[in-house]
């Protein structure tokens, strides 16, 4: 059961143009969304975050949207540079009825993003 | 400030073979993490640590895996007897505390022959 997914495994995109990562969720649970940078031989890396009670959060080229009714978020990077080639993941995380979180990252499989010079 | 460290980096086993994966949580770090990664395929979670307890272990494949996390910092991770289907990377990531920023370290490649 794939609660986080990633329905495109790749995407080109020429330097300078934006580049836009897709994600979709099944888990209504989910209250707090991630995006992770990963390189080849490296572990991911933090990229942005946004809680489900925001619709955008930005940070420089970097801004990410949450649909929550349509269960749906997306990452925006513009302008996209070569050094953004690497493969972004998504992720979500769930709280207890508290409102603590439980910690644990759900991921999608991953979009392999190249920027071509 | 160190970042996460695990050794060894690349490991080749026959399958039935056992093989241990270590992890150094950032210092401090209350909350420590190994995910298993398979090729194509993000992170999936397969224990969780809050000090030297086991948090979530629900996906860990018990008959075969064991980790633990002594004196709540170091951890290791275990596969006896090894299968095909382990083969992947293992990521260890460690937080200040849940719900915190995860911070992972390289990850180990784990190839089973």
């Amino acid at each position: 059961d794939q609660q986080v997914k990633q329905n495109s495994p790749s995407l080109s995109v020429q330097e300078g143009r934006i580049s836009i990562l897709n994600c979709d969720y099944t888990n209504s649970m989910f209250d707090y969304f991630l995006w992770y940078k990963k390189y080849p031989a490296e572990g991911p890396t933090f990229l942005i975050s946004i809680s489900s009670i925001k619709d955008k959060n930005e940070d420089g080229r970097f801004t990410v949207f949450l649909n929550k009714s349509a269960k749906h978020l997306s990452l925006h990077i513009v302008p996209s540079q070569p050094g953004d080639s690497a493969v972004y993941f998504c992720a979500a995380q769930a709280s207890n009825a508290g409102g603590t979180s439980y910690g644990k990252l759900t991921f999608g499989q991953g979009t392999i993003l190249t920027v071509h010079p | 400030e160190a970042g996460v460290a695990q050794s060894p980096r690349y490991k080749i086993i026959e399958k039935r073979q056992s093989v241990a994966f270590w992890c150094n949580p950032i210092s401090g770090h209350a909350t420590l993490y190994w995910y298993q990664q398979i090729l194509g395929q993000g992170p999936k979670l397969l224990i969780q640590f809050q000090n030297n307890g086991v948090v979530d272990d629900s996906q860990l494949p018990k008959d075969r895996f064991s980790a633990e996390r002594l004196k709540g910092v170091d951890s290791t991770l275990k596969i006896q007897p090894a299968k095909l289907e382990d083969s992947a990377v293992y990521l260890c990531a460690s937080s200040l505390d849940r719900g915190y920023e995860q911070y992972f370290g390289p990850g180990t490649r784990l190839t089973v022959t």
